[in-house]
């Protein structure tokens, strides 16, 4: 059973320009939630996605948007990159409500 | 607020030592907690999942235990190795129609050959 894939595995961009990750989960799990990953801030919780809808959001600006399609794959936006959006990106999927969490690699931003 | 606190921040063992990593969190009514293994640079890998209803988990080495009266969890490594060196999370799941996880500050342990 294929595990959550996340593209790409690294990216670098440039201050002020937009960048779109990808997570596909794992076969068959509906619920996809994405985190920030930072040295000063740890693990943070940006956004989740189940059948399509948004459920919850964290606490983030709104350059950050994402969105979930039919087949549950879903990719978050950050527009107007700055700095301190470099970061690692993480995506996790899951059955339904509160039940168990796999995470993808993740995908490394750099922002310069 | 919901925090989720971990202590040690790091720790140092010689191989084939058993250790305690603990995790505290300040609201207890968790739903579930999950601990987590993360590499350095990669995603993080699901150890073990204990339901609110549960005082514990076992998985190979691995204990998970909970008490959710005193806001606390710890994670048991039994006769560690040089490949259980890693960054250990624990993330708690407060319930609702969310899957939304609080992650603690992680335990960066490294046992020495």
């Amino acid at each position: 059973k294929a595990g959550v894939t996340q593209t790409p595995r690294y990216l670098i961009k440039t201050r002020g320009q937009q960048v779109t990750l990808s997570c596909s989960p794992i076969s068959g799990h509906r619920s996809v939630s994405w985190y920030q990953q930072t040295p000063g801030q740890g693990l943070q919780f940006l956004f989740e996605y189940f059948s399509e809808t948004q459920r919850n959001k964290g606490n983030f600006p709104g350059r950050f948007s994402g969105r979930q399609f039919s087949n549950s794959r879903s990719e978050m936006n950050v527009s107007t990159l700055e700095l301190g959006d470099s970061a690692l990106y993480l995506c996790a999927s899951s059955l339904e409500w509160n039940t168990e969490a796999f995470f993808g690699q993740g995908t490394r931003l750099t922002v310069v | 607020k919901q925090e989720v606190t971990q202590i040690p921040a790091a720790l140092s063992v010689p191989e084939g030592e058993n250790l305690v990593l603990n995790c505290s969190f300040t609201d207890s009514a968790i739903y579930n907690l999950q601990w987590f293994r993360q590499d350095p640079g990669k995603g993080l890998t699901s150890l073990l999942l204990i339901q609110s209803s549960q005082r514990e988990q076992t998985s190979g080495r691995l204990n998970a235990s909970l008490d959710k009266s005193s806001g606390r969890s710890t994670l048991y490594i039994a006769a560690s190795q040089p490949g259980d060196s890693a960054t250990y999370l624990c993330a708690v799941d407060y319930g609702g129609a969310t899957n939304k996880l609080i992650f603690g500050t992680g335990t960066l342990l490294a046992v020495q050959p």
